[in-house]
């Protein structure tokens, strides 16, 4: 069965420095999420992908995170300069269509020290 | 803007007992998507039924079944015949119909079974 890949599944960082995560959507979804999962809450949408364009980037703090795909297939998330409070859970997730189930990757633990 | 409501941070049950878990959401839409998620500890998060806002029948899923009330803005999971492998954090989540909208999630109940 496919599968919504993710790497790293865990990271340490240091305040202030750059982190980034990857994510390789089941083939042939063309729409891709990037959520973030604090603690005790559930996933908050960060970035929704439309084949390669950004649909959606309105919670995204776009002045230490950024989102690319490229090729319209797999896409990293970037964070730089890290800070404390962004130590989360952030879970990829895809679908094949914008209105379809959305299947989520297995996520990628943040720690910043 | 929508939200999602999960009143019991907590709930417990019987291995072979029926749980039912509560959600409750707030919208002005008239045509949207409900969805229960399950997450286990250190696995990802699976659908476990969806349910459409147009369609009048609940949805179910083998042992999962959900009590839509529309009018009510309710959409409970009852979990039949509980099994060990349903320990898990669940998560009632919403998404409006047309356009590029995201899934609103609630804040979860943990669900332990117990043997």
């Amino acid at each position: 069965e496919a599968e919504v890949a993710q790497s790293p599944r865990y990271k340490i960082t240091e305040k202030s420095q750059a982190v980034a995560f990857w994510c390789d959507p089941i083939s042939g979804h063309a729409t891709l999420y990037w959520y973030r999962q604090i603690l005790g809450q559930g996933p908050e949408l960060l970035v929704q992908f439309q084949d390669e364009s950004v649909v959606d980037d309105s919670q995204l703090p776009k002045d230490r995170f950024s989102a690319e795909r490229l090729k319209g297939v797999d896409s990293t998330l970037k964070i730089q300069p890290a800070e404390l409070g962004d130590s989360a859970m952030y879970l990829c997730a895809s679908s094949f269509h914008y209105q379809e189930t959305q299947y989520f990757g297995p996520g990628t633990r943040l720690l910043v020290l | 803007a929508q939200t999602v409501t999960q009143s019991q941070p907590e709930m417990s049950v019987q291995e072979a007992e029926t749980v039912t878990l509560s959600c409750t959401y707030d919208t002005s839409e008239s045509n949207y998507y409900l969805f229960w998620y399950k997450q286990p500890p250190s696995r990802q998060m699976i659908l476990v039924i969806r349910q459409e806002a147009y369609k009048q029948q609940n949805a179910t899923e083998n042992r999962f079944s959900v009590n839509f009330q529309k009018a009510a803005k309710s959409f409970s999971l009852k979990i039949s015949d509980s099994q060990l492998g349903d320990t898990a954090m669940y998560f009632c989540a919403f998404m409006k119909h047309g356009g590029n909208t995201p899934l609103v999630f609630g804040k979860g109940t943990r669900l332990s079974v117990i043997a």
